[in-house]
């Protein structure tokens, strides 16, 4: 069966400090992978998506980049946090052309 | 690219069948319908999935329209722990981009 990990589940780091969040799937071969960010109370932000190792689309202009290694890593990252950057970030895959996501836990992000 | 619209809140009572209907009257021919549930502090759950006429499985049902601009996820005597987020998503097929944005989604609350 297909597992997603996506780790740490909490992080707490001050403005102007970098990110690395970090998320694999276990399972499946040439997934679909997404980035997604959650505000307090808000609904969910497609950051970035990638449909092949090396291919990112980018669907928001900020500080965040991501990246993929490897066929089932995904990592989203960050050379200088700002405080807006605060939210819960969560990892999703998916096969190809299908809108049946499989999330992560997700990683709950304070910039202080 | 498909845009779904959804009440931004609904009450219910334990017991009683809860419908959400979400528009998407931009809908191409490729995509599915996809809802999901998500409770706090977690990643959204994949409920049910359709492209036409009527769906169920062994937690909700779907109806959608010949038309397809429209669908409502039906949930069959909610309980209190069916209070949560629920999402409808639809994909970008028609451009094939891979591309899942998702809507503002339904604050479901469910009383005793």
């Amino acid at each position: 069966s297909q597992t997603i990990h996506q780790w740490p589940a909490t992080l707490v780091q001050p403005v102007g400090s970098p990110l690395s969040l970090e998320c694999t799937v276990e399972g499946t071969s040439n997934p679909n992978l997404y980035w997604y960010r959650q505000a307090a109370g808000r609904g969910l932000q497609l950051l970035f998506y990638s449909v092949g190792i090396g291919q990112i689309s980018s669907e928001v202009p900020q500080n965040l980049s991501a990246s993929r290694p490897q066929d089932r890593q995904f990592i989203l990252s960050s050379k200088k946090l700002l405080l807006s950057d605060s939210g819960f970030y969560l990892c999703a895959w998916s096969q190809p052309y299908n809108e049946k996501l499989f999330f992560g836990s997700g990683t709950q992000l304070s910039v202080l | 690219l498909a845009k779904t619209t959804q009440p931004i809140s609904m009450d219910s009572y334990e017991g009683q069948e809860v419908n959400i209907t979400c528009s998407h009257n931009n809908i191409a021919t490729n995509d599915y319908i996809t809802w999901y549930q998500q409770f706090p502090s977690q990643g959204p759950r994949f409920i049910i999935q359709g492209y036409k006429t009527k769906v169920t499985n062994e937690v909700a049902s779907l109806f959608i329209p010949a038309d397809r601009k429209s669908s409502t996820l039906s949930l069959p005597r909610v309980s209190l722990s069916d209070t949560a987020v629920y999402y409808c998503l639809v994909g970008d097929r028609g451009g094939a981009t891979n591309k899942l944005i998702f809507g503002t989604g339904t604050l479901l609350a469910v009383q005793p």
